[in-house]
């Protein structure tokens, strides 16, 4: 199993440019989701998806789009890229059903590193 | 706003030692909490989880300790080593809200030989 994979793992980008950060899951998993991590702020959801066909925002959705047409991919498109968006951006997968307590347990693909000039 | 207050923002431990990590929280909606851990340039890894109606959970050298009265639950490393050098991180999770974890700011543990 690969588990969570992530491409590219380093992007720069000029203001205004658009671009997709692609995510891949082989583990079967209904949820998958999308965080952005900066200094001193910790990891927050951008968007995620219970399942194929649907999606739904989280804390910070504002620049992103996303859609999930197959359970292994989940790509996450920056419209019109800002400098506040340099940042670096980790994909995870999940189960969706109780399965105990390590059944929550999150997958976090290798991250990219975005910079936005 | 964060949801899940982490402290200290650092800390830096000797070789055996004890590294405590602590979180805070206000939304009582919350019903599971676990530690992630991410060494540089890779992603967060999940080390141990806790439900609020046991009061300790321990795995190997990685202990959870929960205060659901104080809305507080931290992390214990015990003969902390080298190798457990790493940013964690604290999390929750509300009631039927799978997956969307509300992470806290992340502690730098340094542990030196």
């Amino acid at each position: 199993n690969a588990g969570v994979t992530q491409t590219p793992k380093f992007q720069v980008l000029k203001t205004g440019q658009s671009m997709t950060l692609q995510c891949a899951q082989d583990m079967n998993h209904e949820y998958m989701s999308w965080y952005r991590q900066d200094p001193g702020m910790g990891l927050r959801l951008i968007h995620y998806s219970v399942g194929a066909g649907i999606t739904d925002q989280g804390e910070v959705p504002n620049g992103y789009n996303v859609s999930r047409s197959t359970t292994e991919d989940f790509p996450l498109r920056l419209l019109s890229a800002a400098p506040s968006q340099t940042s670096v951006y980790f994909c995870a997968s999940s189960y969706s059903r109780d399965r105990g307590l390590r059944g929550y347990e999150q997958y976090f693909g290798p991250g990219t590193r975005l910079t936005v000039t | 706003q964060q949801q899940v207050k982490q402290s200290p923002q650092s800390l830096i431990v000797q070789k055996g030692g004890i590294s405590i990590i602590n979180c805070a929280y206000e939304n009582t909606a919350f019903d599971y909490f676990p530690w992630y851990q991410q060494f540089p340039g890779k992603g967060p890894a999940l080390l141990i989880a806790i439900r609020p109606d046991v009061s300790e959970k321990k795995e190997g050298r990685f202990t959870i300790s929960f205060n659901k009265s104080a809305k507080q639950f931290s992390l214990h490393i015990m003969d902390s080593q080298p190798g457990d050098s790493a940013t964690y991180f604290c999390a929750a999770r509300k009631t039927d809200s799978w997956g969307k974890l509300q992470f806290g700011a992340g502690t730098q543990v340094v542990v030196t030989p």
